[in-house]
């Protein structure tokens, strides 16, 4: 059964901490994905990876900063946490060889920054 | 920036009824995806259409895709509670790694 797991479900941090978002998939997919997901504003991309130690900004990467040393593995940090970053984050992943490729989700990590 | 609107973007119907969503753009896109997410989980792949005028079919649910690219539909017929659930559509441009995804309408379906 393909998976992609994310760290947390549910995480409580203060204004101006560093928070790290983990992700690991376990389909050797070359592609990976964070969103964040806010109601009425559908899914936003914030960065993506389409190979070890590459990434490319998404629509809102301003906040946010990603690593991913190793293919199975993606990370998101928030280098200083405000509270308009209280949101519901989403990792995803994808093969390449095509585009339009099914797309794979975690449940997600609700994130509350106080 | 590229937009996917859809509508509506709430609805709440009786079991048995019919229904159809929208998802639109003034972008071309090289396919189209809808997925469904449910509560506490992550989105999940329904259909991807690729050519323009495609109908597929998965069951109750008729998806189409636009025959300039730009737009689709999700027609449920006869819905029942467990389609309840925040129906996206993605729509992936060819050259180019990114999914835009829609604004969601989130279905309520009632026994």
């Amino acid at each position: 059964d393909v998976k992609v797991t994310q760290s947390s479900r549910y995480l409580v941090k203060r204004t101006g901490e560093k928070v790290f978002l983990e992700c690991v998939q376990d389909m050797d997919h070359e592609n990976m994905f964070w969103y964040r997901q806010d109601p009425g504003l559908g899914l936003r991309l914030i960065y993506f990876s389409y190979d070890v130690k590459m990434k490319e900004k998404g629509d809102i990467p301003e906040g946010y900063s990603v690593s991913r040393e190793k293919k199975e593995r993606f990370s998101l940090i928030l280098e200083s946490a405000s509270t308009n970053q209280t949101s519901m984050y989403l990792c995803a992943s994808s093969s390449s060889g095509g585009w339009g490729n099914e797309q794979f989700f975690g449940p997600g990590t609700r994130l509350t920054v106080l | 920036t590229q937009l996917l609107e859809q509508s509506p973007q709430f609805l709440s119907i009786q079991e048995g009824e019919n229904l159809t969503v929208y998802c639109n753009s003034s972008s071309v896109f090289s396919s189209l995806q809808w997925y469904r997410q449910e509560p506490g989980e992550g989105p999940v792949l329904l259909v991807t259409v690729v050519t323009g005028g495609e109908v597929k079919k998965l069951k109750r649910l008729t998806f189409q895709f636009g025959d300039a690219r730009k737009d689709s539909s999700l027609h449920i017929t006869a819905a029942q509670p467990g389609d309840t659930g925040l129906y996206l559509c993605a729509g992936v441009t060819s050259g180019t790694y990114k999914y835009i995804f829609g604004t969601g309408t989130r279905l309520k379906v009632l026994a």
